[in-house]
């Protein structure tokens, strides 16, 4: 069964460092990964997502994600978090079920 | 990107009654469309799997007489929540892919619907 892991569940940074969230799934085959994001009182959006190609994949508002096949890992990164980035962050896979399944969340907070 | 619509956004019944909620594309046509259930401060949990014209497939643990799914066209799904409990009380949320772009993977998300069970 397809599962996903996030491993920090509240991160608290200040404006302008850098941001690194974990994910690693369990899957034995193919996989989609996506990032999305929601923010406070707001429904989910999509940040972005790997299907195939190059690993390293750009998103909106400058974030981006490295797919790491043999660690299972989609880790998103932003060099420069803002305070408008204070969010929840869910990284989600679909395998070939098509079901797309979610890991735990991350909180982010940014102080300005 | 695609639009997916939630109704109603909020709302708050008694216990023992039902309640219904609509989730719509609005500009595609959905195939399939999965529910999804969020606690506070929790991940999204994936309820049931809708699709146009058949039975939903529900996953494990989740009760298909207490949550009722129907798909009738390829742009309405609906969740009606039987019996209703305080335990039932949470944010609702559907999402629908668009059939003619299945390859993409890519699924929409309503804005949810909060149901508050007294």
């Amino acid at each position: 069964a397809q599962s996903v892991s996030q491993h920090n569940h509240h991160v608290i940074l200040s404006e302008a460092a850098s941001l690194e969230l974990g994910c690693n799934y369990s899957y034995g085959g193919t996989v989609n990964l996506f990032w999305y994001v929601q923010y406070p009182g707001q429904h989910l959006q999509l940040l972005l997502k790997y299907f195939s190609g190059d690993p390293l994949v750009k998103g909106i508002k400058g974030f981006e994600a490295e797919f790491i096949k043999s660690k299972f890992s989609f880790n998103l990164r932003k060099p420069s978090v803002q305070w408008s980035d204070t969010a929840e962050y869910f990284c989600a896979v679909k395998g070939n079920t098509g079901k797309l399944i979610f890991g735990q969340g991350t909180t982010l907070q940014v102080k300005p | 990107g695609a639009v997916v619509s939630q109704h109603p956004s909020w709302v708050i019944c008694k216990s023992g009654t039902s309640v219904k909620i609509e989730c719509r594309s609005l500009d595609f046509q959905a195939t399939t469309m999965f529910w999804y259930r969020q606690f506070p401060k929790q991940s999204l949990m994936l309820m049931a799997t809708s699709n146009e014209g058949s039975k939903a497939t529900y996953e494990q643990g989740v009760e298909k007489d207490k949550f009722l799914i129907n798909h009738a066209s390829l742009t309405l799904s609906t969740l009606t929540v039987t019996s209703a409990h305080p335990e039932d009380s949470s944010f609702y949320i559907c999402s629908a892919r668009d059939g003619l772009a299945f390859g993409t993977g890519e699924l929409f998300f309503g804005e949810g619907s909060r149901l508050t069970v007294l």
